[in-house]
């Protein structure tokens, strides 16, 4: 069964430093999110992306973050100069065209950042 | 104001119980998602519903879009069953999902 892939399942890193998340999507889908969870809250949307743009974008998804979809199957979520509050579970999700809306998500990526 | 609001955000439960989980919500949706987030954090999709009644195995849920309110019933509870619960719409503008805080169930054997 096709599904959504993550890496890396864990990434710690220092504050200031830049993380990439990859998400690959299941293959025939062409709509993509990202969403976070910092622990012990509930989960938060960041960003849709269809047609190789930003369809949409939340408070939080401010200019130290960028996605990309650079090589038609990855699909990606760049903090530029983390800090300690980007600590957080981060889920991808990925959906077909309308009608088929449902949402699949991956298993997260968790960033620690000391 | 929270758009999507849960309760209980903790269950307690014997195994072989019935037990229910509530979703309301206040906004304009397309679809509502009923979601299971185990203690390694994965979150995985256990329904999808725009009207009326789904059911998988031992899992039934249920959405009334006029009382803006859904439910997840569970049927002869098990220890496996031990998650948190997450009730997640989308938006009738958009197809961004917005979660609800999630319940924490336990199954006591």
């Amino acid at each position: 069964e096709p599904e959504v892939t993550q890496t890396p399942s864990h990434q710690v890193t220092q504050m200031g430093q830049e993380v990439i998340l990859r998400c690959v999507p299941i293959s025939n889908h062409l709509y993509f999110y990202w969403y976070r969870q910092i622990l012990g809250q509930k989960v938060e949307f960041l960003v849709s992306f269809y047609n190789n743009e930003i369809s949409e974008k939340s408070e939080i998804f401010d200019d130290q973050f960028s996605v990309e979809r650079p090589d038609g199957s990855n699909f990606t979520l760049k903090i530029r100069s983390t800090k300690l509050e980007d600590s957080a579970m981060y889920f991808c999700a990925s959906r077909g065209l309308p009608p088929y809306n449902e949402q699949f998500f991956g298993p997260g990526t968790r960033l620690t950042v000391l | 104001k929270n758009e999507v609001e849960q309760s209980p955000q903790n269950l307690t439960a014997q195994e072989g119980e019935f037990i229910t989980i509530n979703c309301s919500y206040s906004v304009g949706i397309s679809a509502l998602h009923w979601l299971q987030q185990h203690p390694g954090g994965g979150i995985v999709s256990l329904f999808m519903l725009s009207s009326g009644k789904k059911k998988h195995g031992r899992l039934i849920a249920t959405i009334n879009i006029q009382e803006k309110h859904s439910s997840l019933h569970i049927t002869a509870s098990h220890p496996r069953d031990s998650a948190v619960y997450i009730c997640a719409v989308i938006m009738d503008s958009s197809y961004k999902l917005i979660f609800g805080s999630g319940t924490r169930l336990l199954v006591r054997p």
